[in-house]
């Protein structure tokens, strides 16, 4: 079946602008996690998912960081007022659960802010 | 605070011998988890192994097994009888104890390149 989508693939963005990346889980999947992966480093956790709400938001850096799942499926992560610092590949990963172990994460969307 | 840590930045391997890749760990919770993922270039992380900090056998999952060493804190994922398609990064992770969900902490990743 369909594994885990994140669109745009790539987005380039002035410093100050607005983005929103898109994460569309597994179906079924009730649980979603968005983690930040800078070069060269491992990925760090953002924000976790339970359906519609958001269980743990203790990684996003700052408040120009938001996130939503309004129906429980889709999810999209919103930066206000880009710096460049912000540039990083961001994932996605869902799961059956909570507690199941075997995350399956998107293929990430690559921003870089000019 | 918990914390993953890989010494290796990168590997190289020859086809099909076996190499071990190490991890180490450091917790104050009894319950905890270990994961391994590999990253392609294609940028998707790919799970390949957990190892609970309960459980009383050392994870196989095919060619993959974790050496779990509790006392030494240690997690090392070997990787018998390597192939060219192997070649990625890997990276070790460990579940924050958060009452029921997978919060991960990862390592830095070591980048492993199989030689033909």
């Amino acid at each position: 079946g369909a594994g885990v989508s994140q669109t745009p693939s790539n987005k380039v963005t002035e410093k100050g602008k607005y983005v929103e990346l898109r994460c569309d889980p597994i179906s079924g999947h009730t649980a979603l996690y968005w983690y930040r992966q800078s070069l060269g480093q491992g990925p760090e956790f953002l924000i976790y998912f339970q359906g519609t709400g958001a269980a743990d938001d203790s990684g996003l850096p700052n408040d120009r960081f938001f996130a939503v799942r309004p129906e429980g499926s889709v999810s999209t992560l919103k930066i206000q007022r880009t710096e460049r610092g912000d540039s990083a590949v961001y994932l996605c990963a869902s799961s059956l659960g909570g507690s199941s172990y075997e995350q399956y994460f998107g293929p990430g969307t690559r921003l870089t802010v000019t | 605070a918990q914390k993953i840590t890989q010494t290796q930045p990168g590997m190289f391997v020859q086809e099909k011998e076996a190499v071990t890749l190490d991890c180490t760990y450091d917790t104050s919770d009894p319950s905890y988890g270990l994961f391994w993922y590999k990253q392609p270039s294609s940028g998707e992380m790919i799970f390949l192994i957990y190892q609970g900090s309960y459980d009383q056998q050392n994870a196989t999952e095919g060619r993959y097994s974790l050496n779990f060493q509790k006392a030494r804190k240690s997690a090392n994922l070997v990787i018998s009888a390597s192939q060219l398609g192997d070649s990625a990064m890997y990276f070790c992770a460990m579940r924050e104890n958060t009452g029921g969900y997978n919060k991960l902490i990862f390592g830095a990743g070591t980048r492993l390149a199989v030689h033909p």
